[in-house]
C-alpha cells in the first residue's frame, strides 16, 4: 500500500530564516506530487504541483519554492520566511488510476514564523 | 473557472442526529467529486468520491452521490457520533483543469454528546 511522509511535523521560525520541508512518497512509481497551505481557520491553496523529477509548475507567486529531486521526493523552500509564511502545509501525491486522477494527502507539517 | 461552493458552518449537532452538508460546483465538462475529512491537526482524509453522474460514493455511514442535474454532491450521515467532529470538504477535478482539485471553503462540524 502507498504512504506519504512529511517532517517535521511542528516548526517554529524566526522571520528572514529559511525553510525547508520535506515529503516523500512509498509504495508508488511517478506519482504527481502537490503542495498546499492551509492558513488558520481556511481552505487550502495549491502552492505547486509536479508530474515528474525536476518538473514544477507553480500556482501562486511567492516567497516560496519547490523541488523534486527524486521520482518519490517533494521539497518545499524558502530563503527567508515571512510572518505571512505561517500556516500548515500539506503535500498530496496522485495517480491516474481507473481513470480518475485522486489526491492522498499525507499528516502535514504546521508552521509557525515569529 | 472551477468552483466548488459547500455551507459554511459551524454545524452543531447533537449525537445520533442527521448530517447534511450541501455542496454545489461550477466546473466544465464531466469533474470528478470528492469529498474529505480533516480531523483536529491531521491531514486530509479521503472520505468519499463519484466519477459521473449517479454515482453514489459512501464511506464509514457517509453518502454522496453526484447530481449533475443539480450540479451538487451533498454529503449525509443518518446517525453521526461524536467521532465524526471534523472539518469536511467538498472538491472537484476535471480535466479541464488539468486534474488540479478546486476546493471548497470546508464546514466544520461539532457533534456533543
Amino acid at each position: 500500500s502507498q504512504t506519504i511522509h512529511q517532517w517535521p511535523a511542528t516548526l517554529v521560525q524566526p522571520v528572514g530564516s529559511p525553510l525547508s520541508l520535506e515529503c516523500t512518497v512509498e509504495g508508488t512509481s511517478n506519482p504527481n506530487l502537490y503542495w498546499y497551505r492551509q492558513a488558520a481557520g481556511r481552505g487550502l491553496q495549491l502552492l505547486f504541483y509536479s508530474v515528474g523529477i525536476g518538473q514544477i509548475s507553480s500556482e501562486v507567486p511567492q516567497n516560496l519554492s519547490a523541488s523534486r529531486p527524486q521520482d518519490r521526493q517533494f521539497i518545499l523552500s524558502s530563503k527567508k520566511l515571512l510572518l505571512s509564511d505561517s500556516g500548515f502545509y500539506l503535500c498530496a501525491w496522485s495517480s491516474f488510476a481507473g481513470g480518475t486522477d485522486t489526491q492522498y494527502f499525507g499528516p502535514g507539517t504546521r508552521l509557525t514564523v515569529l | 473557472g472551477d468552483s466548488v461552493t459547500q455551507m459554511e458552518g459551524p454545524v452543531t449537532l447533537s449525537e445520533e442526529a442527521f448530517l447534511t452538508i450541501n455542496c454545489t460546483y461550477t466546473a466544465t465538462g464531466y469533474p470528478s467529486l470528492f469529498w474529505y475529512v480533516q480531523y483536529p491537526g491531521e491531514g486530509l482524509q479521503l472520505l468519499l468520491k463519484a466519477t459521473k453522474a449517479d454515482d453514489k460514493g459512501s464511506n464509514k455511514g457517509f453518502e454522496a452521490t453526484y447530481r449533475k442535474e443539480t450540479t451538487s454532491f451533498h454529503l449525509e450521515k443518518g446517525s453521526v457520533q461524536v467521532s465524526d467532529s471534523a472539518v469536511y470538504f467538498c472538491a472537484l477535478s476535471s480535466k479541464a483543469a488539468g486534474n488540479k482539485l478546486t476546493f471548497g471553503g470546508g464546514t466544520r462540524v461539532l457533534v456533543k454528546p
